[in-house]
């Protein structure tokens, strides 16, 4: 069973530029979370998603968006990059709403950096 | 104040070492707790995953929460190098959906 896929794995941008990750999530799942990881922050929450509709949302900035499809697949979007965006986006899919169902399971992630 | 706190580490233990990693919560609300381990250039992957107070193993992790202190803990018996990675605790709380708080992470070597 192939697991949660994240592209692109690495990627540069320069400042006030945007940039558009992609997430498909294990077959079957229909929830998607996104968290950004930072060596001074950890993981830290962004938003998530069930059904195409937005659950849950972190404390960011309007910046930071994204959306579901109804095949589950997720993008997220990040307008104006700033430094500080420079981090390691993490896609994680649930098969139900829930944690009190189970377990996440985390892609590899996409390595942004922004100069 | 973050509502999860982690020492970081790094802690070297050798090999057989028992391995004790802690995390303290200030959320009341949190219920669900998790250990997730992660390696270098990975994502996480969850160990244990607990919603109530007391012990629970698997095979050589053990993990506790005592949620009248706020404390929750991950013990290793026998450590392995493959042991060596960053453990993270997460929680979250009901209705919270996929949502999770996680601590900074404590990076762990087990030395040979």
């Amino acid at each position: 069973k192939a697991g949660v896929t994240q592209t692109p794995r690495y990627l540069i941008k320069t400042r006030g530029q945007q940039v558009t990750l992609s997430c498909s999530p294990i077959s079957g799942h229909r929830s998607v979370s996104w968290y950004q990881q930072t060596p001074g922050q950890g993981l830290q929450f962004l938003f998530e998603y069930f059904s195409e509709t937005q659950r849950n949302k972190g404390n960011f900035p309007g910046r930071f968006s994204g959306r579901q499809f109804s095949n589950s697949r997720s993008e997220m979007n990040v307008s104006t990059l700033e430094l500080g965006d420079s981090a390691l986006y993490l896609c994680a899919s649930s098969p139900l709403a829930g944690v009190e169902a189970g377990e996440l399971f985390f892609g590899e992630g996409s390595r942004l950096t922004v100069l | 104040q973050k509502e999860v706190e982690q020492d970081p580490g790094p802690l070297s233990v050798p090999e057989g070492a028992i391995v004790s990693l802690n995390c303290t919560y200030s959320n009341s609300a949190f219920q669900y707790f998790m250990w997730y381990r992660q390696y270098s250039r990975k994502g996480p992957e969850l160990l244990m995953y607990t919603y109530s107070s007391g012990n629970k193993e698997d095979g050589r992790f053990t993990a506790q929460v005592d949620k009248s202190s706020k404390y929750i803990s991950l013990f290793i018996r026998d450590s392995q190098p493959s042991d060596s990675a960053t453990y993270l605790c997460a929680m979250s709380a009901p209705g919270g959906g996929n949502k999770l708080t996680f601590g900074t992470g404590t990076q762990l070597k087990v030395e040979l």
